[in-house]
């Protein structure tokens, strides 16, 4: 099985700051990478897929790079609805896996 | 509007037996696989199981398999998921998803809203 590895676990931000998140996979999975966020008490919705594809709807401060084994998701400037936690997915085979979440706070 | 409503949550004893069911609406349900993750209070997210557009590929996670039992009914569009032989660990929001395409390899785009099953002597 393919292990998903988020960093760091949570972080606290300002408002319009840069935000990185980053998610490794224990092997490569070329772009078959997919980023939700859960805002508390919401369920999670779909950011972006295929490392970097931008689903409908999704602010366009979102965005997602990477291939293989590293991905970043990067929030250009931080909103307070973005107070969340974030969840990269690989779907490069099953089991599918997720990583272990980044909750991404306030300053 | 694309909606997915799961049902038949509820609290059960250990090694009991629960079936949750969820109606799709608003998309061509026959045409996309679908899912069920978890996720227990306070905790990440937990793929447990999903099944292609036609039935034809069905997987699990390991912390399930040979106890839970995936199936569809595209012409009542409808999901479920028997759950048998239910364990305290088994306790979680379920949530059913549909996939972006006919197979279960691929990423989720539509979650239900969840149905909490919680296993407890």
């Amino acid at each position: 099985d393919i292990q998903m590895t988020q960093s760091p676990s949570s972080l606290s931000a300002s408002v319009g700051d840069r935000v990185t998140i980053t998610c490794r996979a224990s092997q490569g999975i070329s772009t078959y990478l997919a980023w939700y966020q859960q805002r508390p008490g919401k369920v999670p919705r779909l950011l972006i897929y295929a490392a970097s594809t931008l689903q409908s709807g999704v602010p366009s401060r979102f965005g997602g790079s990477g291939s293989g084994t590293e991905f970043t998701l990067t929030v250009s400037s931080l909103q307070p609805q973005d107070v969340a936690t974030y969840y990269c997915q690989e779907y490069n085979s099953d089991p599918l896996t997720f990583g272990g979440g980044t909750k991404v706070e306030l300053k | 509007e694309v909606q997915l409503v799961e049902s038949g949550g509820g609290l059960v004893q250990p090694g009991r037996s629960l079936r949750l069911s969820c109606a799709a609406s608003g998309f061509n349900f026959e045409d996309y696989a679908m899912h069920w993750v978890r996720q227990a209070p306070g905790k990440g997210l937990e793929w447990v199981s999903g099944i292609s557009s036609n039935s034809a590929t069905i997987d699990y996670a390991d912390s399930v398999k040979g106890r839970f039992t995936i199936s569809r009914d595209n012409a009542k569009n409808s999901l479920y998921v028997q759950m048998n032989s239910l364990r305290v660990e088994d306790t979680a929001w379920y949530y059913c998803i549909k996939g972006r395409s006919v197979v279960i390899i691929d990423a989720f785009d539509i979650w239900g809203p969840g149905t909490l099953v919680t296993v407890s002597p």
